[in-house]
């Protein structure tokens, strides 16, 4: 089936970088993006931007941009950098699988909670 | 960019019907049929229910309905359950590659 897996929980201290890992299966990786949403501790979920899997092409929310950096590999892995960290980081990163002719992501990895604290 | 406005919270007793209204703008919900509705458990992964405005996803009970007019995207839930209690984003896109979300709302069923 298809899915999405994320690695472990990361704890950072402020101005740090966090790079997270997305393993896709189940379908064919080139043919999807993969979109980067987080969220943190109690509070609304936050598009940061996608990776074209295919061709490797980047769009960045202008929320994130110069901070986050997007890439995948041939492995079927995809990677969200986000650098210059601060407590306002602190939250669940989610990667997933975009249908972009159709607006929505799915599925979503299981994850991953990133704490920055000193 | 702004999020999509949802109201905090909404609530209904069993049986009874919900709307959850998404508001955007001409450049996202209001020029795009590419409003989706996502449902989160907390501490769980959030779920796309609904895509394209008003296509249900596979395994996605009836009961839960989309629809659009102009800047304003809304969800319908009819004969409300206990278990429909969650919380609900909209997500549109915007133009230029960009999406967006909505800002959440909690679903309490009374």
């Amino acid at each position: 089936q298809v899915q999405l897996v994320q690695s472990g929980a990361e704890v950072k201290e402020p101005g740090a970088s966090v790079k997270i890992s997305c393993k896709a299966s189940g379908y064919n990786f080139n043919a999807y993006a993969i979109h980067w949403v987080r969220q943190a501790p109690g509070q609304r979920l936050e598009w940061m931007g996608w990776i074209n899997s295919g061709n490797g092409n980047t769009k960045y929310s202008q929320n994130f941009r110069g901070r986050v950096t997007f890439i995948r590999e041939s492995a079927s892995i995809a990677y969200m950098d986000l650098s210059s960290l601060t407590s306002e980081d602190t939250a669940v990163y989610y990667c997933a699988r975009g249908f972009e002719h159709a607006g929505y992501i799915d599925p979503w990895g299981q994850g991953t909670l990133v704490t920055v604290s000193s | 960019q702004s999020a999509l406005t949802q109201p905090a919270s909404v609530s209904g007793s069993p049986g009874q019907s919900i709307t959850i209204s998404c508001t955007g703008t001409s450049s996202d919900v209001g020029s795009y049929n590419l409003v989706s509705w996502y449902q989160q458990f907390p501490g769980r992964v959030p779920k796309v229910m609904i895509s394209e405005v008003t296509e249900r996803h596979s395994g996605i009970s009836n009961r839960f309905s989309g629809s659009k007019s102009a800047n304003v995207a809304s969800l319908t839930i009819s004969g409300l359950q206990p278990e429909d209690e969650a919380d609900y984003y909209c997500s549109s896109y915007a133009g230029s590659g960009n999406w967006v979300f909505g800002g959440g709302t909690k679903l309490t069923v009374l």
